[in-house]
């Protein structure tokens, strides 16, 4: 167990809905990092926000945002939900930055119909 | 050009013979280099990493690898291979994007490892 924790654990819903998922980072870490993995893309970097403030952007969608709240959890947001959205989103948290190492949660599979 | 490249989707290897899963970089500057497991159905645990100084990195489970600067690659290695090492490996490394002058985590494509008994 990572200590990181992430709900829901599934999500399914349909094409132009919203949905919001969260990630609980270890004690103590500041960072949070958000993944997609998907069969045709990879892994791929979302984004990163240290201690509430956005800190590195990767290939995030505009449909897509996230945020940090002042408890340091994190929420990813996944607006007009297409179908190529469907892919495992893994949250990880490290103590400060990129040079870290990052723990990783168990993923929320997002499959969109 | 790509920042991280795993040449190999897949390697298979005998159990207790050594195993290199491999991995060349490009990135402008210091790279700064990691691998991390993928176990089925489990998030990705980290491996080790390489920052700066020795060239050889040891990391967790017994696997080490070797940055390489003249050939830009650091290789993931072991000596013996079990067959709880087959899952997949993914190397990353952390760059600079020019554009907004932050950084982010770029990931290989990963490879899978499959040790037979």
């Amino acid at each position: 167990d990572s200590g990181v924790t992430q709900t829901p654990k599934h999500l399914i819903t349909a094409t132009g809905q919203r949905v919001t998922l969260r990630c609980s980072p270890r004690s103590g870490d500041l960072s949070v990092y958000w993944y997609q993995q998907s069969l045709d893309q990879g892994l791929q970097f979302l984004i990163q926000y240290y201690n509430g403030e956005e800190r590195a952007k990767g290939n995030i969608l505009e449909r897509f945002s996230a945020q940090q709240f002042p408890d340091l959890h994190s929420e990813l947001n996944l607006s007009s939900l297409e179908l190529g959205d469907s892919a495992l989103y893994f949250c990880a948290s490290s103590v400060a930055g990129l040079l870290d190492e990052q723990f990783f949660g168990p993923g929320t599979r997002l499959t969109v119909l | 050009a790509q920042s991280v490249a795993q040449p190999e989707d897949q390697v298979n290897v005998a159990e207790g013979n050594p195993l290199t899963v491999k991995c060349t970089y490009s990135v402008s500057g210091n790279p700064y280099l990691f691998w991390y497991v993928q176990y089925p159905n489990r998030g990705l645990q980290f491996l080790l990493k390489y920052i700066t100084g020795d060239n050889l990195v040891k990391g967790s489970y017994g696997f080490e690898a070797e940055f390489n600067k003249s050939q830009t690659s650091f290789h993931l290695k072991k000596p013996s291979a079990l067959v709880s090492d087959s899952a997949l490996y993914f190397c990353a490394v952390r760059e600079r994007d020019e554009t907004s002058g932050t950084y982010k985590y770029i990931f290989g494509t990963g490879t899978r490892l499959k040790v037979l008994a």
